[in-house]
């Protein structure tokens, strides 16, 4: 059973370029988390979306950044007109559902370096 | 925002020692899950607890969940090399809460 699965791991951009991170969740797991890990800094989430919808997104910066889970295909993290500061690594989970006791597994993880 | 310090932040010990490694906070947790994290590579779940007082034990790692459900620590008997690496506590805010509030870490380092 694959893990959840990300690509590209590693990502370079021009500052103002777009980024697009994309994730498949685990097999049967509905329910996908996106968060970011800045140097040196923690986990942070950044959003929850369910298959077409988003379901908590207060973790997302308020401009530029955009999510989505389409009906068919991974999630996709998309970054627009990047600057220096979204360097950083994305990190995609997921979970088969809600509730107390929900465990959910992270991906290897995406790297996106601005220059 | 809840947050959760994990102590200590670093800790370099010698192999066959043991340690304790704590995650608190003042908020309740409605679950709580380690993980362990490589450079360059995700977190790896290594388990989740759910009920206040719970214990849980995998081969050298013991898992305790405070009574309270605010805290939680990590105990390895005998450490190996192989266990060096970042160590971290999420919390999940409520039940059927949708996102884990992360600890700021505790980096191990076991020396041969």
């Amino acid at each position: 059973n694959a893990g959840v699965m990300q690509n590209p791991r590693h990502l370079v951009r021009r500052r103002g370029q777009e980024a697009r991170l994309r994730c498949s969740p685990m097999k049967g797991h509905s329910h996908v988390y996106w968060y970011r890990q800045l140097p040196e800094e923690g986990l942070k989430f950044m959003v929850y979306l369910q298959k077409e919808n988003i379901i908590d997104e207060s973790g997302m910066p308020k401009e530029r950044f955009s999510a989505e889970f389409p009906k068919e295909g991974p999630s996709i993290l998309r970054i627009q007109q990047v600057v220096r500061g979204d360097s950083a690594a994305y990190f995609c989970a997921s979970s088969p559902d809600r509730g107390v006791g929900n465990t959910i597994y992270f991906g290897e993880g995406s790297w996106l370096t601005v220059v | 925002t809840q947050l959760l310090e994990q102590s200590p932040q670093f800790l370099s010990i010698q192999e066959g020692e043991n340690l304790t490694v704590y995650c608190n906070s003042s908020s309740v947790f409605s679950s709580l899950q380690w993980y362990r994290q490589e450079p360059g590579e995700g977190p790896v779940l290594l388990v989740t607890v759910v009920t206040g007082g719970e214990v849980k034990k995998l081969k050298r790692l013991t898992f305790q969940f405070g009574d309270a459900r605010k805290d939680s620590s990590l105990h390895i008997t005998a450490a190996q090399p192989g266990d060096t690496g970042l160590y971290l506590c999420a919390g999940m805010g409520r039940a059927g809460a949708n996102n884990l509030f992360f600890g700021t870490g505790t980096r191990l380092t076991v020396i041969p």
